[in-house]
């Protein structure tokens, strides 16, 4: 079964700086992978999707991320930091026989001033 | 506004009673879904339609829920003889058929408190 495993559970960065949230997948063949954010009263919004194409993947908001299959990782980063950044992200694979998400636990981002 | 809606956005219960809540999906999406989020975990899998039929149900999904689909438009989600444990967000979601697959549009979620 495909899963995915988010290794901070909170991360904080001051304005102005990058910011990595990392994920780590486990998948018997090549994954479907996505960024989630879920802001505070907000419904969750897809940030980037990998699928096979690029490894370099591209979302809103300058986020962005990197397939690595050799490390089994899609870590998602941003060079700089905004306030309105913090959120909390997922990383999710899809379970391509039924169609469905698979989310991790989800790393909360504070950005301090 | 034409995203994903759910109501009730809030529901307090006493633990036994029913409860159900409705999802309007975007209106062109004819997949729809059914997510579970408890506090400082992600969203959990339950159900998922296409149109109205009931594709699958994850063993989270036990036999004191049911969700339906009647028409292929709105749908609800029922919990019947509520427990403690139940206690969590619900989430709905909805999305075009397979070509846009893992892009879901959520809706804001129906947040359950069992007392």
């Amino acid at each position: 079964a495909q899963s995915v495993t988010q290794l901070d559970s909170h991360v904080s960065v001051s304005e102005g700086t990058p910011v990595l949230l990392r994920c780590n997948y486990s998948s018997s063949y090549s994954p479907s992978l996505f960024w989630y954010v879920q802001h505070p009263n907000k419904g969750l919004q897809l940030l980037l999707k990998y699928t096979s194409a690029a490894t370099l993947v591209k979302g809103i908001n300058g986020f962005e991320a990197e397939f690595k299959k050799s490390e089994t990782s899609f870590h998602l980063t941003k060079p700089s930091a905004h306030m309105s950044d913090a959120a909390e992200y997922f990383c999710v694979v899809i379970n391509q026989g039924a169609q469905k998400l698979v989310f991790g636990q989800g790393t909360r981002l504070t950005i301090n001033p | 506004d034409t995203g994903v809606s759910q109501d009730p956005r809030h529901k307090i219960t006493k633990r036994g009673q029913n409860v159900t809540f409705r999802c309007d999906p975007i209106s062109e999406h004819n997949r729809l879904y059914w997510y579970r989020q408890t506090l400082g975990q992600g969203p959990e899998f339950l159900t998922y339609f296409q149109n109205e039929a009931q594709l699958e149900k994850s063993r989270l999904l036990s036999d004191r829920f049911s969700a339906e689909r009647p028409k292929g438009s709105f749908s609800t989600l029922e919990i019947q003889r509520t427990e403690q444990g139940d206690s969590a967000m619900y989430l709905c979601a909805s999305s075009l058929p397979a070509g846009n697959t893992g892009e879901l549009f959520f809706g804001e979620g129906s947040r359950l408190t069992v007392l």
